[in-house]
């Protein structure tokens, strides 16, 4: 079973918003990992988060890991029409593999 | 282009037949990963490879499927008496180390016809 559970399953919003997707996981982790998918294409990764970090940003994105609650958040700011796409969040346990959610998908609307 | 390759792009086969996938990772990566992904569906493990040795195998990973990765450098999954049920994208990475970043390919997608 994948560790990883995004949710929204997919969010839709207007450009220059906030998008926000969360991911919760199910047993401790070395570090939590964010890609992005654009439709048929292989993954991109977006930034890593180390199980004794708590926030994390690069250029417009923001991660947040909460260890006690399992869970982390995406936030992209300022989106894009360029920024739809599914992302995923893909989990780390012994760091010899990597769990992933089922995705989000986001949709920004120019 | 200093990324993770993988050949073919795309391969249409016929139910029955053997495949065969390449993967070549970043070079200075000493893992390698193997994924499947099916539609509306997040990547899912098959196996890692450290160096040269093969350390984790998904029970997905039937014993038509076997990966090697010979030399510790590219790697090659071979899909044996291929069905319908294979047909997905098939997602290579490397990272540099355990708690590195995974790097993806652009994938192989498999349509067994």
């Amino acid at each position: 079973s994948q560790q990883g559970e995004e949710d929204p399953q997919a969010l839709s919003i207007q450009e220059g918003e906030n998008a926000t997707m969360n991911c919760s996981y199910k047993t401790s982790i070395n570090n939590l990992q964010w890609y992005r998918q654009n439709s048929g294409r292989g993954l991109v990764h977006l930034i890593l988060i180390r199980s004794n970090e708590r926030e994390k940003h690069s250029g417009r994105l923001r991660v947040t890991l909460d260890t006690s609650k399992k869970s982390s958040s995406l936030l992209i700011t300022a989106s894009r029409a360029a920024d739809t796409a599914s992302y995923f969040c893909a989990t780390a346990i012994t760091g010899n593999q990597f769990y992933f959610g089922t995705g989000t998908s986001l949709t920004v609307i120019p | 282009d200093t990324g993770v390759s993988q050949n073919p792009r795309h391969k249409i086969t016929k139910r029955g037949q053997n495949v065969t996938f390449r993967c070549d990772p970043i070079s200075e990566h000493n893992r390698l990963y193997w994924y499947r992904q099916t539609l509306g569906q997040g990547p899912e493990f098959l196996t890692y490879f450290q160096n040269e040795a093969q350390l984790e195998k998904s029970r997905l990973l039937s014993d038509r499927f076997s990966a090697e990765r010979p030399k510790g450098s590219f790697s090659t999954l071979e899909i044996q008496r291929t069905e319908q049920g294979d047909s997905a994208m098939y997602l290579c990475a490397s990272s540099r180390g355990q708690v590195s970043e995974a790097f993806f390919g652009q994938g192989t997608r498999l349509t067994v016809v």
